[in-house]
């Protein structure tokens, strides 16, 4: 246990569906992330959020949405996904965003679309 | 970030230290050494960093050479739980973003 949880665990849904990933934190930091992690690929950053406040986005489709409530939550809503979408779905946190802070991942959500 | 370099997949017997490598040769003064590693089926583990003295904690060793362009991450004593990719990361202490390489597969023997 990292002290990331993400629900679900696994989802399959078809390219008209509209979804949503949801990661929590028990950890009290700032930062939270989204990464993508595609068969025989590197992990990906998708998104970055310190305070609530988005300050990263790697070039990301727009049918991928995030949502930053609090420090604790994050999600990641998903709609007219395409089938190279599937893929592992990464939420992790970190106290700081400066390079000497440590990351702490969850266990992902396997996302299949159909 | 500056790029490391690390072997495909290693093997190691059960046990037995195991001593992973990572060169970095175009690394800044200001770029932290991370390493972290993912077990089949799960997300990536934090496992250590360092910025230039040697590090060690719980789960392994960092240890930096002098002119930093290489590290090595140390299990002192290989179990199978230690089965994963192991990933060498440099990040800027300016950057938030975390850059994943392909990592070493490390194989334990029994």
């Amino acid at each position: 246990e990292t002290g990331v949880t993400q629900t679900p665990r696994h989802l399959v849904m078809g390219m008209t569906n509209k979804k949503s990933l949801k990661c929590e934190q028990h950890l009290g930091h700032n930062a939270m992330y989204w990464y993508k992690q595609s068969a025989k690929k590197p992990l990906e950053l998708m998104f970055v959020y310190n305070f609530k406040e988005q300050t990263e986005n790697n070039s990301v489709p727009s049918r991928f949405s995030p949502e930053c409530p609090n420090s604790s939550h994050l999600f990641l809503h998903l709609h007219t996904l395409q089938p190279e979408d599937s893929a592992l779905y990464l939420c992790a946190s970190s106290q700081g965003t400066s390079g000497d802070n440590e990351q702490f991942f969850g266990p992902g959500t396997r996302l299949t679309v159909l | 970030d500056a790029k490391t370099t690390q072997p495909n997949s290693m093997e190691s017997n059960e046990e037995e230290p195991v001593h992973l490598p990572c060169n970095h040769s175009t690394i800044s003064g200001t770029d932290y050494i991370h390493w972290y590693r993912q077990l089949p089926s799960q997300g990536p583990e934090y496992v250590i960093h360092g910025l230039t003295s040697n590090v060690n904690n719980r789960m392994a060793s960092l240890a930096i050479a002098e002119d930093r362009k290489s590290s090595t991450l140390i299990l002192h004593r290989a179990t199978l739980r230690d089965a994963a990719v192991y990933y060498c990361i440099l990040r800027n202490f300016g950057n938030e973003k975390l850059t994943f390489g392909t990592g070493t597969r490390l194989t334990i023997i029994p």
